[in-house]
């Protein structure tokens, strides 16, 4: 099955900077590969996703980037702010099997 | 529209007891998909029902079934809990006829399993 790799684990930044989270995926055939952000204590949110036929989405302070070939796509943040620290999941899927996450990123940003 | 609703949100049960979690997805969508949340395994995907028909089953053992109805709503049964039951049990729904879909959670069932 689909195996997914996210690195950092944790991340700590001061705020203003920039954060990027890393995930590689094993299935080369995987079409779909959203973020989700989950705040303590509450439900995950899809904050961005890409498909396969895209390299770069953007939104806002948020981005994420997708290399097919090396199979390994990464999620950018902006000009961070306190209001960022939470736990950020990528997850990987392919037609219609499920969506396989990443272990999780914990990122705290400090005032 | 609403979002996804999970009832109990919180449960305390003894070992050996079964439990029964419900889901109730965003209007119109008819895939649930069910996860189990721990801080030592992350996100693990149980089951999907779309169309109340089981399209995608994870890992677990026989001790967690699920079903879904005409209406899309979904539940989840655990029989024979054990301690390392205890978990955040998150529902996703999604329209289900695309495979790019986004899937939406609910806000989760906490289990605690003594």
């Amino acid at each position: 099955g689909e195996n997914v790799e996210q690195h950092p684990s944790t991340l700590s930044v001061q705020e203003g900077d920039s954060a990027v989270i890393k995930c590689t995926y094993s299935d080369s055939a995987s079409n779909y590969f959203p973020w989700y952000k989950q705040e303590l204590g509450k439900r995950p949110q899809l904050i961005i996703d890409i498909r396969s036929n895209v390299g770069e989405k953007k939104d806002q302070r948020i981005a994420v980037t997708l290399n097919k070939t090396a199979k390994h796509f990464s999620l950018h943040i902006t000009e961070t702010q306190p209001e960022d620290s939470a736990v950020y999941f990528c997850a990987v899927r392919r037609g219609y099997s499920t969506l396989t996450f990443g272990k999780g990123t914990m990122l705290l940003v400090s005032p | 529209k609403a979002g996804v609703t999970q009832t109990p949100r919180y449960l305390i049960k003894t070992r050996g007891q079964q439990v029964t979690l419900s889901c109730s997805p965003i209007s119109g969508h008819r895939s649930v998909s069910w996860y189990q949340q721990t801080p030592g395994q992350g996100l693990q995907f149980l089951f999907e029902y779309f169309s109340e028909t089981q399209r995608n089953k994870g890992n677990f053992p026989g001790r967690f079934s699920g079903r879904q109805f005409s209406n899309s709503r979904s539940e989840m049964n655990v029989s024979t809990l054990e301690l390392g039951d205890s978990a955040l049990y998150l529902c996703a729904s999604s329209s289900g006829t695309f495979d790019t879909d986004t899937q939406y959670f609910g806000p989760g069932t906490r289990l605690t399993v003594l």
